[in-house]
């Protein structure tokens, strides 16, 4: 079976202080494995999608890394509006459809 | 392009009576996935379905619970003698694809929130 864990459930950081979200995933065979955005009250907002080891991506002040094991969001000189929950999600190779398992979310708060 | 609509936003319910939540996926897509995200958890998948097929519906609890995609129409999930217990937000996910080579991104709805009094 498929398994996201995500640490820590919760961050507080101050503006400006650099920060890195873990996920650890076992999943037989990795097709995919995506970081959302969740605000309080909306639905997931897609950030990022990690294809193989060794893979990074960046958008403004996120990096998501992945290994064979783990994926790492950081977050570099966060803003208040970098506050939201942040959900990891993998998407297996076998199986007829692209369903999401996703872990439990960090939620972060930046204060100003 | 209005992305994935979900209808109602908000739905009341007392006990024993039936949910019905509804939800249309983005323009050009035909895959829909159904989530349910209870407080304090992470979202779990319910159900996956293509145009008038049901095509994973691992999740979705034995009873009380259907989804269907027709053909003309939203996807609509039906929740029948709610209990509290079904109290929750729940997500529609649409994709290009279904299954096949390469990672396929979900974009989600904004949700329905059910209340069971």
């Amino acid at each position: 079976e498929d398994q996201v864990t995500q640490s820590p459930e919760a961050l507080r950081l101050q503006e400006g202080e650099s920060s890195s979200l873990n996920c650890s995933y076992t999943v037989s065979g990795l097709r995919g494995l995506f970081w959302y955005r969740q605000d309080p009250g909306k639905g997931p907002e897609f950030l990022f999608t990690l294809y193989s080891a060794g893979e990074e991506k960046e958008k403004e002040r996120l990096k998501a890394t992945l290994t064979k094991k783990e994926s790492f969001l950081h977050i570099t000189a966060p803003k208040p509006e970098d506050s939201a929950t942040y959900l990891c999600a993998v998407q297996a190779e076998a199986g007829a459809n692209s369903k999401l398992t996703f872990g439990k979310g960090i939620t972060l708060s930046v204060r100003p | 392009n209005a992305g994935v609509m979900q209808n109602p936003r908000h739905l009341v319910r007392r006990r024993g009576q039936e949910a019905r939540l509804r939800c249309s996926p983005m323009k050009g897509h035909s895959h829909v996935y159904w989530y349910r995200q209870l407080p304090e958890e992470g979202l779990k998948f319910m159900v996956y379905l293509q145009k008038e097929n049901i095509i994973d519906e691992s999740g979705m609890p034995k009873e009380r619970f259907s989804a269907e995609f027709p053909k003309e129409g939203p996807s609509i999930l039906r929740i029948q003698q709610v209990v509290r217990g079904d109290s929750a937000a729940y997500f529609c996910a649409s994709s290009l694809r279904g299954a096949g080579r390469g990672a396929n991104v979900l974009t989600f709805g904004a949700g329905s929130r059910l209340t069971v009094l």
